[in-house]
């Protein structure tokens, strides 16, 4: 079955610190991958997705997710973190060419400054 | 326009009411979801609208009934709802494949 572990519930981290957010998954085939973002009250937005191909992608506000088959791993990382990416990030696997996508607990993120 | 459009924002409603959340899309997406989520947890999929058809419904209670009358439009009709359904439903969209999905900001429903 598939699942989604992301190990972390909440990290803090200084602004314009570096920032890793980990996740795990498990899916019997080449999975699809993504990563969303939601600030408080808000949906969620889409950082970045992963199908095939070079397995470090490119996001939206300066995002980046590298895929590693063997650790079946999707880690979300951002060289320098602004306040403004405070919020609840999820990691997500969805079936491919399906409808259903399993979403991860989520990790909070804090910016101090 | 690369947005999904829910109204309300906040609703505030009865068990014995009767109320409708609606969303709207104009990416020409053919799928289109109702999410629920409670605080601090991740979304839970109610059901799928493929092609305007219901493709999944996540064994949601029949107190929620959704409604997909067009390609561009999905409305979630609620009756006799618990307090235990206040939540933020959230609408989503995509194209074929599953290629990520697009959010609305959602409904904050509380049922008193």
């Amino acid at each position: 079955a598939q699942s989604v572990t992301q190990p972390d519930i909440h990290i803090t981290v200084s602004e314009g610190a570096s920032l890793e957010l980990r996740c795990n998954y498990s899916y019997g085939a080449t999975p699809y991958l993504f990563w969303y973002v939601q600030s408080p009250g808000q949906g969620l937005q889409l950082l970045l997705k992963y199908f095939s191909g070079d397995t470090l992608v490119q996001g939206i506000k300066g995002f980046e997710a590298e895929f590693k088959r063997s650790q079946s791993s999707f880690n979300l990382r951002k060289p320098s973190v602004h306040w403004s990416d405070a919020a609840e990030y999820f990691c997500a696997v969805g079936n491919t060419g399906g409808f259903k996508t399993i979403f991860g607990a989520g990790t909070r993120l804090f910016v101090k400054a | 326009d690369t947005e999904v459009t829910q109204t309300p924002k906040h609703l505030v409603m009865g068990m014995t009411n009767k109320k409708s959340l609606k969303c709207e899309q104009h990416m020409g997406h053919r799928a289109m979801y109702w999410y629920k989520q409670k605080a601090k947890k991740p979304p839970e999929l109610m059901f799928v609208y493929s092609y305007e058809k219901l493709s999944i419904n996540e064994s949601v209670p029949s107190r929620f009934s959704p409604e997909c009358p067009n390609s561009s439009l999905l409305n979630l009709h609620l009756h006799a709802l618990q307090p235990e359904d206040s939540a933020l439903y959230l609408c989503a969209s995509s194209g074929p494949g599953n290629y990520g999905y697009t959010f609305g900001s959602g409904t904050r429903l509380t049922v008193v």
